[in-house]
């Protein structure tokens, strides 16, 4: 039983193309996120959406569009996509309070050639 | 200056010491810290939360909020060589939006 489940697991693609990570968590969480991994291992957040409304959006591109259908899933849209989007994306989810904790995904590994 | 500062190492121990990772962070308002552990093509795993300072015991690790110093750190006793794996710092005013530091890869070696 997986916690949270993110597909695909691995995604190549060329540049200037259009793609989607799909998220899904079984824990009953309120919270979900979007983080973006680079080469150093940095992770930072970048969207977060509590029960389907967005609450946090970092400095991030118009290019990316997180969606969430419904409090159990948040999808993240990319369009025209960069070189510099090659990195490990992870998605969360947390409780409703202030103090729950995330837990993880297992990642998506995109490359952009 | 980053907000969050931590070492990436890497880190290589033999198996059985006691292994000491840090961060140092410059936003006086945070008062959640936690630990996370990645292990390769994987996702973070929260390994301790602490809310404010003090300290805070599981297992053979311990994790320590120095506020006043705005320093915190994670000792692992008895290190084990499945304890290798990249260490994440973590902290935030709240829990929800949090600073992750680069993270330490650390190696323990039988």
């Amino acid at each position: 039983d997986t916690a949270v489940s993110q597909t695909p697991k691995y995604l190549v693609t060329q540049m200037g193309n259009d793609k989607s990570i799909k998220c899904e968590q079984n824990l009953g969480h309120d919270t979900m996120y979007w983080y973006k991994q680079d080469s150093k291992k940095f992770l930072k957040i970048m969207f977060s959406y509590n029960n389907k409304e967005l609450i946090i959006n970092e400095t991030v591109p118009n290019r990316f569009s997180p969606k969430s259908p419904d409090k159990a899933h948040l999808n993240l849209h990319i369009n025209s996509l960069e070189l510099g989007d090659s990195a490990v994306y992870f998605c969360a989810s947390s409780g409703e309070g202030a103090t729950d904790t995330q837990y993880f995904g297992p990642g998506t590994r995109l490359t952009v050639l | 200056q980053k907000e969050v500062e931590q070492d990436p190492g890497p880190l290589s121990v033999p198996e059985g010491a006691i292994v000491s990772l840090n961060c140092t962070y410059s936003n006086s308002a945070f008062q959640y810290f936690m630990w996370y552990r990645q292990y390769s093509r994987k996702g973070p795993e929260l390994l301790m939360y602490t809310y404010s300072s003090g300290n805070k015991e599981d297992g053979r690790f311990t994790a320590q909020v120095d506020k006043s110093s705005k320093y915190i750190s994670l000792f692992i006793r008895d290190s084990q060589p499945s304890d290798s794996a990249t260490y994440l710092c973590a902290m935030g005013r709240g829990a929800q939006k949090l600073v992750f530091g680069q993270g330490t890869r650390l190696t323990i070696n039988p």
